[in-house]
């Protein structure tokens, strides 16, 4: 059984500040690992994609993979208050699909 | 990003009644696209993987006779829900891989959410 875990939250942030998530898996085998965000009462959109153990950066994003530990994480800089949502960690496995996570809700108050 | 429409974005049905709802890949063609349901304060469950020109691979429990998939077409899958029940209501969501980036990487279309009352 494939399993992504990460902390249901609320992870709360003042505004400007670092929002870290974390994100476990217990596939080893997992190669391709995603970041989505997910508004209330809206679907998924794709924020990270990393594959390589080590940082990812784009824009306000940083993503971190450490396959040893089987962890992932992303770094939120700058958190805006419009970042409010959750975030669902997804792995992928054999043929293509993903395990996704419950997802974290973070919060950025102004 | 690779765009993905889905349609109906709701719908209201009669227990018992069966409901269509169609995904579109916009600006690319999907051999394959995924099938997903999310219920409130869930995450989203894979349901299905369905693929252009043949049958779809349903995930261990759920119904392949009650959850009907057809992939036509390179650009649209169309999910029905047969005989639905008030414990169907969820929120349907599809998605496709873009051949033209990375293999790996789905796309969400906007999600159905369907209400069987």
């Amino acid at each position: 059984q494939k399993e992504v875990e990460q902390n249901s939250g609320p992870l709360s942030v003042p505004e400007g500040a670092i929002a870290s998530l974390n994100c476990t898996y217990s596939d080893r085998g997992s190669q391709s690992f995603f970041w989505y965000r997910q508004y209330s009462g809206k679907s998924p959109e794709l924020i990270m994609s990393i594959y390589s153990n080590g940082d990812k950066e784009d824009g306000r994003f940083t993503a971190q993979l450490n396959k040893a530990s089987q962890y992932v994480s992303l770094l939120i800089r700058d958190s805006q208050p419009s970042d409010s949502a959750t975030y669902l960690c997804a792995v992928q496995g054999r043929y293509s699909t993903l395990t996704f996570g419950k997802g974290t809700m973070l919060l950025v108050s102004p | 990003g690779a765009v993905v429409s889905q349609h109906p974005s709701r719908v209201i049905c009669k227990s018992g009644t069966s409901v269509k709802i169609e995904c579109r890949s916009l600006d690319f063609q999907a051999t394959t696209m995924f099938w997903y349901r999310q219920f409130p304060k869930q995450s989203l469950m894979l349901m299905a993987t369905s693929n252009e020109g043949s049958k779809a691979t349903y995930e261990q429990g759920v119904e392949k006779d009650k959850f009907l998939i057809n992939h036509a077409s390179l650009t649209l899958s169309t999910l029905t829900v047969t005989s639905a029940h008030p414990e169907d209501s969820s929120f349907y969501i599809c998605s496709a891989r873009d051949p033209g980036g990375r293999s790996e990487t789905q796309y969400f279309g906007p999600g159905t959410r369907l209400l069987v009352l």
